[in-house]
């Protein structure tokens, strides 16, 4: 089956602790995402790639890191440098196209998310 | 930022009512998405809307655009207890090179049977 998994479901960190998140996607979409949810809030984006070796900040990059070296794979790291990381994390991913230097926008697939607490 | 506002925050309807959730932008669009969230879950995209178009349907949905008040409405016909979850909206900006979407805070949608 196509899609978009997301691991552990839930995490649970000590305080001072670096985890990592788990991002896999057999889509073979170009373009995956991260995004951060608070409760009753919406999606703050963290990072994003739109093609192997490469990677951008979004609008809460701080205390976050991530890598994208396979094409199927962009594991999120949450760093003892982020103050308050406890949240409902989500990603995604989609086909990624570009014309004229510009990425389009297309559908994103989102996984089933990682709810992370600090302890 | 493009950020799409989604009102109301909060929708309360009977099983077989309507639901209407309303988005509104900033900036001239490429397109503008919309998706649902069952509680503790991802999204799921449920239809695309872009700049040229005015409406679109998909089974039970209809969305429309008005570019000119920078706004789209997402309406549910004869709605379920399924349809229960919150709804976003996600404003591409005509303006970026980066293909990234903006996603609000969304509308609660409670269905009750």
């Amino acid at each position: 089956d196509g899609g978009i998994t997301q691991s552990p479901k839930y995490l649970f960190r000590k305080e001072g602790q670096n985890v990592t998140l788990s991002c896999e996607q057999n889509l073979n979409h170009d373009a995956m995402y991260w995004y951060r949810q608070d409760p009753g809030q919406g999606l703050r984006l963290i990072y994003y790639s739109q093609i192997v070796n490469d990677f951008q900040k979004g609008d809460i990059a701080e205390g976050y890191s991530v890598s994208r070296e396979k094409k199927e794979s962009f594991p999120l790291t949450v760093t003892s440098a982020q103050k308050n990381p406890t949240a409902f994390y989500l990603c995604a991913s989609s086909i990624g196209s570009r014309t004229s230097g510009r990425y389009s926008y297309n559908e994103q697939f989102f996984g089933p998310g990682t709810r992370l607490t600090v302890l | 930022s493009q950020q799409g506002e989604e009102d109301p925050q909060a929708l309360s309807i009977q099983e077989g009512e309507n639901a209407t959730m309303n988005c509104s932008y900033k900036t001239s669009i490429n397109n503008l998405q919309w998706y649902r969230q069952n509680s503790g879950r991802g999204l799921v995209h449920l239809i695309l809307i872009r700049s040229n178009e005015r409406e679109k349907h998909s089974g039970r949905l209809r969305v429309t655009l008005d570019t000119s008040k920078k706004s789209s409405s997402l309406l549910i016909t004869a709605s379920r207890a399924a349809d229960t979850a919150s709804y976003f909206c996600a404003p591409a900006d005509r303006g970026s090179t980066l293909g990234r979407l903006y996603f609000g805070r969304g509308t609660q949608l409670t269905v009750w049977p």
